[in-house]
């Protein structure tokens, strides 16, 4: 079985800009949750899908945001980039939306804004 | 609040020696915990979880981890440790059933191993 895949794995991006991260989850993963991992603040919840539903949201600002579509792939989308938005964004999937269900990762996309 | 703390930022092991990562959380109800290990320009994959039952839990590539409530703590054990573990180690605890499948990660843990 196919893990889950990121796209792209590398990005550079100039202030200001927005940008766009893909991600596929496991064949037959329903849920799809999205992490920023820095040096200096570990990892942060971003948000969690499910159906195509948000469930929950971390404390990020209001330039994060994501969705879902039908087959369960996952976009997020930062809008008006900061330096401070560097970072490497870990998508994971879950086949189920309860906390008892084990989080799957892909490799991440590694974003650099300069 | 809940929260999740690792001691220790770097240990470096012999290898062939044995490994205990600390992790100590904090959370209201029974905890869902876990620890994942991400090796170099890699995503996270899971070593092991406890929900109930047996303290005690077995993951892969030969670790283990005790939950002991009185503690608060979820510590991951190895008895003998290879070149091939060094990574970073993180200790997680998930939320309510209201939280989904959110985990509230620690730190992390760099494990060098030394020949």
């Amino acid at each position: 079985k196919a893990g889950v895949t990121q796209t792209p794995r590398y990005l550079i991006k100039t202030r200001g800009q927005q940008v766009t991260l893909s991600c596929s989850p496991i064949s037959g993963h329903r849920s799809v949750s999205w992490y920023q991992q820095t040096p200096g603040q570990g990892l942060q919840f971003l948000f969690e899908y499910f159906s195509e539903t948000q469930r929950n949201k971390g404390n990020f600002p209001g330039r994060f945001s994501g969705r879902q579509f039908s087959n369960s792939r996952s976009e997020m989308n930062v809008s008006t980039l900061e330096l401070g938005d560097s970072a490497l964004y870990l998508c994971a999937s879950s086949p189920g939306q309860g906390r008892n269900s084990p989080l799957h990762f892909g490799n991440g996309t590694r974003l650099t804004v300069t | 609040a809940q929260s999740v703390t690792q001691p220790d930022i770097h240990i470096t092991v012999s290898e062939g020696a044995s490994l205990e990562l600390r992790c100590n959380y904090s959370y209201g109800a029974t905890p869902y915990l876990f620890w994942y290990v991400q090796s170099p320009g890699q995503g996270l994959q899971l070593l092991l979880k406890y929900f109930s039952g047996d303290t005690l839990v077995q993951g892969i590539k030969g670790f283990e981890a005790e939950f002991k409530r009185s503690q608060s703590s979820f510590n991951l054990r190895k008895p003998s440790v290879h070149w091939s573990d060094a990574a970073e180690y993180f200790c997680a605890v998930g939320g309510n059933n209201q939280a989904g499948t959110a985990l509230i990660f620690g730190k992390g843990t760099t494990l060098s191993v030394s020949s």
